[in-house]
């Protein structure tokens, strides 16, 4: 199976500061990666699908970029919304996996 | 309004079955594959299986062999009947649409449902 590892898992950040995010496979996916956010009991949003494209309603400070094994999920000027837990998944092969996940906390 | 709907969760002892359903609204079920997905608490996300819209199947090895999928698109809905639950099944289920952006292959799940929790305890 393909692991994926989120670095880091926590994020202390302010309002406005430019956040990235890493994701890193065991091994080679191409582009076949999407991220996720997930707010506190509630169901996960696509943010961004083919490792870069930004997902239809998604605000233009997210942005993602990489290929094959690292990628980066970026959010240019954080926003009060933007608090919650972050997760890559990788579909290049069964079974589709989940990064643990990465929780952006308000300092 | 594009939605995903679940139902069917609850708290059971170890062993038994569940089905679980999940109801498609708001645009053509039977076009699209879907997934189910679970979290289990405090934890990540974890893919459980998928359908495709010609019914193809596919599990994680971690249920493999005690879930089963399948599909109604007559009634817009999927289910996963689980079967010899274990207290390491406890979690929420979510059921996802998939979609290919018209790539042809899944790219990601655009549309989730809001979640159907499962306990399994003694």
């Amino acid at each position: 199976d393909i692991q994926l590892t989120q670095s880091p898992s926590f994020l202390s950040a302010s309002v406005g500061d430019r956040v990235t995010i890493t994701c890193r496979a065991s091994q080679a996916i191409s582009s076949y990666l999407a991220w996720y956010q997930q707010k506190p009991g509630k169901a996960p949003k696509l943010l961004i699908y083919a490792a870069s494209t930004l997902h239809s309603g998604v605000p233009s400070r997210f942005s993602g970029s990489g290929s094959r094994t690292e990628f980066t999920l970026t959010i240019s000027s954080l926003q009060p919304e933007d608090f919650a837990t972050y997760s890559c998944q990788q579909l290049n092969s069964y079974p589709w996996t989940f990064g643990q996940g990465t929780k952006v906390e308000i300092k | 309004e594009v939605q995903l709907v679940e139902s069917g969760g609850g708290l059971v002892q170890p062993g038994v079955s569940l089905r679980l359903s999940c109801a498609g609204s708001g645009f053509t079920f039977s076009s699209f594959g879907m997934n189910w997905v679970r979290q289990a608490p405090g934890k990540g996300l974890e893919w459980v299986s998928f359908i495709s819209n010609s019914g193809n199947i596919y599990y994680a090895d971690s249920v493999k062999g005690r879930f089963i999928t399948s599909r109604d698109n007559a009634k817009n809905s999927v289910y996963l009947l689980m079967n010899s639950l274990r207290v390491e099944d406890t979690a929420v289920y979510y059921c996802a649409r998939d979609r290919g952006f018209n790539s042809g292959r899944t790219l990601a799940f655009d549309i989730w449902g809001q979640g159907t929790m499962v306990t399994v305890s003694a």
